[in-house]
Order: structure tokens, then C-alpha cells, then sequence
């Protein structure tokens, strides 16, 4: 049973260019939440997906928009990038219907660095 | 705003019990307590969570305190193994049941 996969694992880009991430979700979750996680810092939310929609956000710019496909994976889209932008990005995948009992399943990230 | 607060590291010999405590003083009624652990070059991975009363698992146990301000995580007998950055989460219903982490507390477990 695979686990949370991301791709890819490291990118390298400059400032002002757009990026693209990409996750697959824990077989059978059908719930995608994304992270940014700053060197030294806690992850921090960015958005979930649930059922190909939006549902909650963080306190993030509309720089970042996500996607969630039929199958449950899901994609990050960051445009313009700041230097700022350079993060670990985890994605998380979830059970909605587990609610009080909700888990978060971690891929190992996606390293982003902004030159 | 932070809304849990851990000290930044601790130390534990190996084998011996580990007591990671964490603050959240803000906490509201309807809000989960969740503890994840994350090792080098890994995501985050589940360790324990719960909402009033103490819990146990094979993992480790969660202690909360009775006005629900703080709460310890405990390692039975830390392992070389638990080396990692453990986080200190609050589950809050309030907005839309997200998770937010603290900075976390880097473990280091001496041989």
C-alpha cells in the first residue's frame, strides 16, 4: 500500500517563475491538504481539497492555487515566485468522513528553493 | 500567533522515559490535541492525539491537564529511534477542523 507520494523532490527555480507540485494521496483518502514548512519552522497550512474543491485556506496569496483530479491527486501552483517562497512543501492526505478521528498522512515534501 | 508553545529542544538518555510538554493556553472546547513527529528528510508522521481525558497507544502516551491548557507527551523508553522534531498541534473545529503546529521540540536521545 503506497503511501503519500510528491513529485518531484527538489526544484531549483528563479524568481518570477511559476512552479507546479504534485501529490498522490494514501490509497482510499480522499482528502489533500498543503503545507509550507520554512527551515526551522513548523508547517504551516496552505489549503485543502476534499471532493475537487477548496474548502479551507490559510493565510496564504492568491499566488498559490491548487487543484484536486477525479482521483484525488492533487497539484500546487505557485506563479511569480519570491524568494520567500523557498520552503519544504508537504502534502497531507486524509479520510474526511474520519472527522474527530482525522489523521494526517505526510509525502516527504517537495524542497523548492528560489533563486 | 502561536497558539501552542514547546520548548525548542530536549535531551533523554536512551532508554529512559522522555516527557515532551506543550502549552496552548488559547484552547477552546471543541478543539483536538495531536502530537506528530517528523524525522530528517521525512514529512510528518502521526503520533497521538486526544481531547479531554488521557491516551495511550503503542506509540506513546498523552497526558492532558484538567483545564485542557497543557498536555505532555510521553515516550516510555526512548529509542535512537525517536530522535526527531515532535509538534505540538491544535485541531481547531472553529476553522474548518485545521491543524495548527507549533515550532516543535528537536529531540536528541544519547546512547
Amino acid at each position: 500500500d503506497a503511501g503519500v507520494t510528491q513529485s518531484p523532490t527538489h526544484l531549483i527555480k528563479t524568481r518570477g517563475q511559476q512552479v507546479t507540485l504534485r501529490c498522490s494521496p494514501k490509497s482510499g483518502h480522499d482528502t489533500v491538504s498543503w503545507y509550507q514548512q520554512a527551515l526551522g519552522q513548523g508547517p504551516q497550512f496552505i489549503f485543502q481539497y476534499y471532493e475537487e474543491e477548496e474548502r479551507q485556506r490559510g493565510n496564504f496569496p492568491d499566488r498559490f492555487s491548487g487543484h484536486q483530479f477525479p482521483n484525488y491527486s492533487s497539484e500546487l501552483n505557485v506563479n511569480a515566485l519570491l524568494l520567500g517562497d523557498s520552503a519544504l512543501y508537504l502534502c497531507a492526505s486524509s479520510l474526511r468522513a474520519r472527522l474527530d478521528n482525522e489523521k494526517l498522512f505526510f509525502g516527504s515534501g517537495t524542497q523548492l528553493s528560489v533563486l | 500567533d502561536a497558539k501552542t508553545t514547546q520548548p525548542n529542544s530536549m535531551e533523554s538518555n536512551e532508554e529512559e522515559p522522555v516527557h515532551l510538554p506543550c502549552n496552548h493556553s488559547t484552547i477552546s472546547g471543541t478543539d483536538y490535541i495531536h502530537w506528530y513527529r517528523q524525522l530528517p528528510s521525512q514529512g510528518p508522521e502521526y503520533v497521538i492525539h486526544g481531547l479531554t481525558s488521557n491516551v495511550n497507544n503503542r506509540m506513546a502516551s498523552l497526558a492532558i491537564a484538567e483545564d485542557r491548557k497543557s498536555s505532555t507527551l510521553i515516550l516510555h523508553r526512548a529509542t535512537l529511534r525517536d530522535a526527531a522534531v515532535y509538534y505540538c498541534i491544535l485541531r481547531k473545529r472553529n476553522t474548518g477542523n485545521q491543524f495548527y503546529f507549533g515550532t516543535g521540540t528537536s529531540l536528541t536521545v544519547i546512547p
